[in-house]
C-alpha cells in the first residue's frame, strides 16, 4: 500500500511569488489533514479535510494561504504571495475513521514526508 | 506553554541501553500518539494510545499514558545506533481530530 506523497520535496521561491503543494493521501483515507513547521517552532496544525469539505481550518495563518481538496482525493495548498515567514516544512498526514463500535475516535494520522519550502 | 511538552530535549545514550522519553499535555485528548522523525525526513508513526488505555507494547516500545497526570512516556528498550532520531508526542485534542505536538526529544545513540 503506497503511503502518503507530497510534491515537490523542494521548492525555492521569492518573496511575492506564488507556489502551490500536492499532497496525495492514502487510498480510501477520507480524513487529510496539513501541518507546518517553521524554523525552530514545533509542527503545527493548519487544517483539515474530510473528503471536500473543509471539516477544520482554524489553523490556517491568513489568507494568502488556500486549501483545495476537489473530488475528495489530493489536496492542494497555495500560497500567495509567499512571504519570508512562509519557510517551512509542510506536511500532509491522512487518516480514516475507526469503524464501530468505537467510530468517532479519529485513527492513526499517516505522514507524507513533506515539502521544505524556502522564501527568499 | 505547548499542549505537548517533552523531556527531555535531548538524550544521548549507547547501544544497548534504554531511552525513555516524556510528555505532558494540558486538555483532555482522544488518543496520543508518537512519532520518530529521521533527520531531513519525514513523520514515522510509532504507536497510538487511546485514552482508555494505560499502557501499550509494540516491539522495543513501550507507551504509558497516564490521564490523570496528563503524561505520557516512550520507553525503547535495547536501543539501537539506528534508533537515533527526533521524537514527538502528538495529542489528538478531544472532539477535535488536529494533531497537538510536542517540540520533540532529540536521541543520539551511539554505536
Amino acid at each position: 500500500e503506497a503511503g502518503v506523497t507530497q510534491f515537490p520535496s523542494h521548492s525555492v521561491i521569492e518573496k511575492g511569488q506564488t507556489v502551490t503543494l500536492r499532497c496525495d493521501p492514502i487510498s480510501g483515507h477520507d480524513n487529510l489533514y496539513w501541518y507546518r513547521r517553521v524554523m525552530g517552532k514545533e509542527i503545527k496544525f493548519l487544517l483539515h479535510f474530510v473528503k471536500e469539505s473543509k471539516q477544520d481550518e482554524s489553523g490556517m495563518p491568513n489568507n494568502r494561504f488556500l486549501a483545495e481538496r476537489t473530488g475528495g482525493t489530493y489536496s492542494t495548498l497555495k500560497v500567495q504571495p509567499a512571504e519570508l515567514e512562509d519557510s517551512g516544512v509542510y506536511f500532509c498526514a491522512s487518516s480514516q475513521d475507526e469503524p464501530p463500535p468505537i467510530a468517532g475516535f479519529t485513527d492513526t494520522q499517516y505522514f507524507g514526508p513533506g515539502t521544505r519550502l524556502t522564501v527568499l | 506553554s505547548q499542549q505537548g511538552e517533552e523531556d527531555p530535549q535531548a538524550l544521548s545514550i549507547q547501544e544497548g541501553e534504554n531511552a525513555t522519553m516524556n510528555c505532558s499535555y494540558k486538555t483532555s485528548i482522544n488518543n496520543l500518539q508518537w512519532y520518530r522523525q529521521n533527520s531531513g525526513r519525514g513523520l514515522v508513526h510509532l504507536i497510538l494510545i487511546r485514552s482508555n488505555e494505560r499502557e501499550k507494547h509494540s516491539g522495543r516500545l513501550r507507551v504509558t499514558l497516564d490521564t490523570s497526570k496528563k503524561s505520557s512516556s516512550l520507553l525503547i528498550t535495547a536501543s539501537r545506533a539506528a534508533d537515533t532520531a527526533s521524537y514527538f508526542c502528538a495529542t489528538a485534542i478531544y472532539n477535535t481530530d488536529k494533531l497537538i505536538f510536542g517540540t520533540g526529544t532529540r536521541l543520539q545513540v551511539f554505536p
